[in-house]
């Protein structure tokens, strides 16, 4: 069963628009909702993240939207760049029963297109 | 500062054989993960490793195990590999609750 939905699969976007990535969950145990970035050939990194407190945080070009009623969290990514195609996970956790680990949704891939 | 070091970068074994991939945490950083990412999915969560002790594991088989050093860093180690069992393996290091910092990870072939 996974835990966290992830829509789109795949994402094209012309540079300067918005792309925007949705994710879904079931366990409303979770408190702690990263996004991460992955290049090829590396490792994930933390973009940005929210617990379930506030319905919205910036850093930048990034935001996350956070809807607890409805279980979805969404990354919006303002004037796209190219150099912002990459792979983006949603992710989830619960920080407050022990630190869980991270459960991933399938991913997200992000082409910018000039 | 180095970030998490993973070590080899790309591995080929055949079916049966045993495998061992190595981490170094980042400096600092004392609880070990491991993730499996296969090729166009999530990574999905392997064991945790702090004070030496596997802490919490996903559902993985016991062919999947490791190993934490006095020094942090960590081994996976698989045995009797299987084809399913190619993908990139992905190391990453914490210190109590805080950020999540991943390795580039190891790509294992199992031909």
């Amino acid at each position: 069963q996974q835990q966290v939905k992830q829509s789109p699969q795949s994402l094209i976007v012309q540079k300067g628009g918005i792309s925007i990535i949705n994710c879904a969950y079931e366990n409303t145990a979770f408190d702690y909702f990263p996004w991460y970035q992955q290049f090829p050939g590396k490792g994930p990194a933390l973009l940005i993240a929210i617990r379930p407190d506030v319905s919205e945080k910036k850093e930048g070009r990034f935001t996350i939207s956070f809807n607890k009623s409805a279980k979805q969290f969404s990354l919006h990514i303002m004037d796209s760049q190219p150099g912002d195609s990459a792979t983006y996970f949603c992710a989830a956790l619960t920080l407050n029963s022990g630190n869980t680990p991270l459960v991933f949704g399938k991913g997200t891939r992000l082409s910018v297109i000039a | 500062d180095a970030g998490v070091t993973q070590s080899p970068t790309h591995l080929i074994k055949t079916r049966g054989q045993q495998v061992t991939l190595r981490c170094s945490p980042k400096s600092g950083h004392d609880t070990v993960s491991w993730y499996q990412q296969a090729l166009g999915q999530g990574p999905q969560f392997i064991f945790q490793y702090y004070e030496e002790e596997e802490r919490q594991r996903g559902n993985f088989p016991d062919r999947f195990s490791g190993h934490q050093y006095p020094n942090y860093s960590s081994e996976l180690n698989v045995n009797a590999l299987l084809l399913g069992d190619s993908a990139l393996y992905l190391c990453a290091s914490m210190r109590g609750n805080e950020k999540l910092f991943f390795g580039s990870g190891t790509q294992l072939s199992v031909l």
